[in-house]
């Protein structure tokens, strides 16, 4: 398996609650990257943290938002939590070598389940 | 925005058998190429990547795709399946303009021993 771990492992939440999921990247990498998953689906782009700036977003609101720390591990918030926020959100870190998406290495995910 | 399109949902296979796994994205600019792969109870992982250069590229466990731009393809191959192959496959484009990155919805491959 990969360096990368994501916090919690499950997590159960109710509508319109506000969420945070937490993951560190593998030594050596700076660059984080978000994905939402649901059942049956291929991964969303959500966005990209390189060097504590969000460099690139897919097509989630505002409500998504993210941190990166100087040790480049990695925070996701979803505020006003959905039905549809239900999913498992994974988490990748790379090194920028050609380009930021170069090798990711892909955390076990969160499962976020929303009620 | 991009798209990325798998054509086959569930891909059932003998071992030995020759795979392919259609991808077709849609986009005009530059793009970076991924096959990803996810096994029974682990973590995605790179298969293969394109970047630049030739065409034909190779990755682990005996697999390789060819981009042909002219069809904005990207399909993997694989001479002879093993039933250890037994995987989701995720096709994935990086559009260089706005650094966004498309996932397809996955090809389950089940190989029969």
């Amino acid at each position: 398996e990969t360096g990368v771990t994501q916090s919690p492992t499950h997590l159960i939440k109710t509508r319109g609650q506000q969420v945070t999921l937490r993951c560190s990247s593998q030594s050596g990498h700076n660059t984080v990257s978000w994905y939402q998953q649901a059942l049956g689906q291929g991964p969303q782009f959500i966005f990209q943290y390189y060097r504590e700036e969000e460099n690139g977003r897919g097509n989630f609101p505002p409500r998504f938002s993210g941190l990166q720390f100087p040790n480049y591990s990695s925070e996701l918030n979803v505020n006003a939590l959905e039905l549809d926020d239900s999913a498992l959100y994974l988490c990748a870190s790379s090194q920028e070598l050609v380009g930021l998406f170069y090798e990711q290495f892909f955390g076990p995910g969160t499962r976020l389940t929303v009620l | 925005a991009q798209s990325v399109s798998q054509h086959n949902h569930h891909v059932i296979l003998s071992e030995a058998a020759s795979l392919e796994l259609g991808c077709n994205y849609s986009y005009g600019g530059t793009v970076n190429l991924f096959w990803y792969v996810q096994y029974p109870g682990q973590h995605l992982q790179l298969l293969l990547k394109y970047f630049s250069g030739d065409p034909l590229v190779k990755g682990i466990k005996g697999f390789e795709a060819e981009f042909i731009k002219s069809k904005f393809s990207f399909n993997l191959r694989k001479p002879s399946v093993q039933w250890s192959d037994t995987a989701e496959y995720f096709c994935a484009v990086n559009a260089l303009s706005n650094n966004d990155m498309r996932f397809g919805a996955g090809t389950r491959l089940t190989v029969k021993p």
